[in-house]
């Protein structure tokens, strides 16, 4: 199993262009979430998707869209980066229900707008 | 809203040394987890709190759960250098793990 992957681990954005995250998972898991780290704030949920075709707004939505068009695939969408969207992206997938229960977490995408 | 709170943010302590992170939430919750994280590296999970009164033990680290007190607690024994990093609590918002929510991590730093 290659658990969580996500591409790219680093990149460079101008201001206004947008890019697309890509995160997969091949442990067949219903739940995937996306995640944003700054410093000093831990980690904050930005969409999530309990299964293919559903997806909602965690507490950081805003400049972000997420599509689930399979279990394995979940990318992030920036639609006009701003600079105050320089973080680092992670991925994380988890079973809906019984063990384990925590989520697993992708090795994370370093963003910086310029 | 629920909030995480964690204490301290930073610790320094020496090896040898017994030390506790806390790790108080707002409002009832379904799981606690815990999670390690080294510079530039992605989260690691160490625990998973399932009860109140959950007690789980790992090497030189123990974490509990008082969801009446909304508590909990990471306490590492006889520190030593590896266990240098960042460590971070988080709370279920919707007695589903698709939806955490974190506190602001504790980075500890063990001193030989």
């Amino acid at each position: 199993n290659a658990g969580v992957t996500q591409t790219p681990k680093f990149q460079v954005l101008k201001t206004g262009q947008s890019m697309t995250l890509q995160c997969a998972q091949d442990m067949n898991h219903e739940y995937m979430s996306w995640y944003r780290q700054d410093p000093g704030m831990g980690l904050r949920l930005i969409h999530y998707s309990v299964g293919a075709g559903i997806t909602d707004q965690g507490e950081v939505p805003n400049g972000y869209n997420v599509s689930r068009s399979t279990t394995e695939d979940f990318p992030l969408r920036l639609l006009s980066a701003a600079p105050s969207q320089t973080s680092v992206y992670f991925c994380a997938s988890s079973y809906s229900f019984g063990k384990p229960y925590e989520q697993y977490f992708g090795p994370g995408t370093r963003l910086t707008v310029t | 809203e629920l909030k995480v709170e964690q204490n301290p943010l930073f610790l320094s302590m020496q090896e040898g040394k017994n030390y506790t992170i806390y790790c108080n939430y707002s409002t009832t919750s379904d799981r606690l987890y815990w999670y390690r994280q080294d510079p530039g590296k992605s989260l690691e999970s160490l625990f998973v709190l399932l009860s109140n009164g959950a007690v789980k033990q790992e090497g030189r680290l123990m974490a509990s759960l008082d969801t009446k007190a909304r508590l909990s607690t990471l306490h590492i024994t006889a520190a030593v250098h590896d266990l240098s990093a960042t460590y971070f609590c988080a709370v279920d918002t919707n007695f589903g793990n698709e939806k955490l929510t974190f506190g602001t991590g504790t980075r500890l730093t063990i001193i030989p």
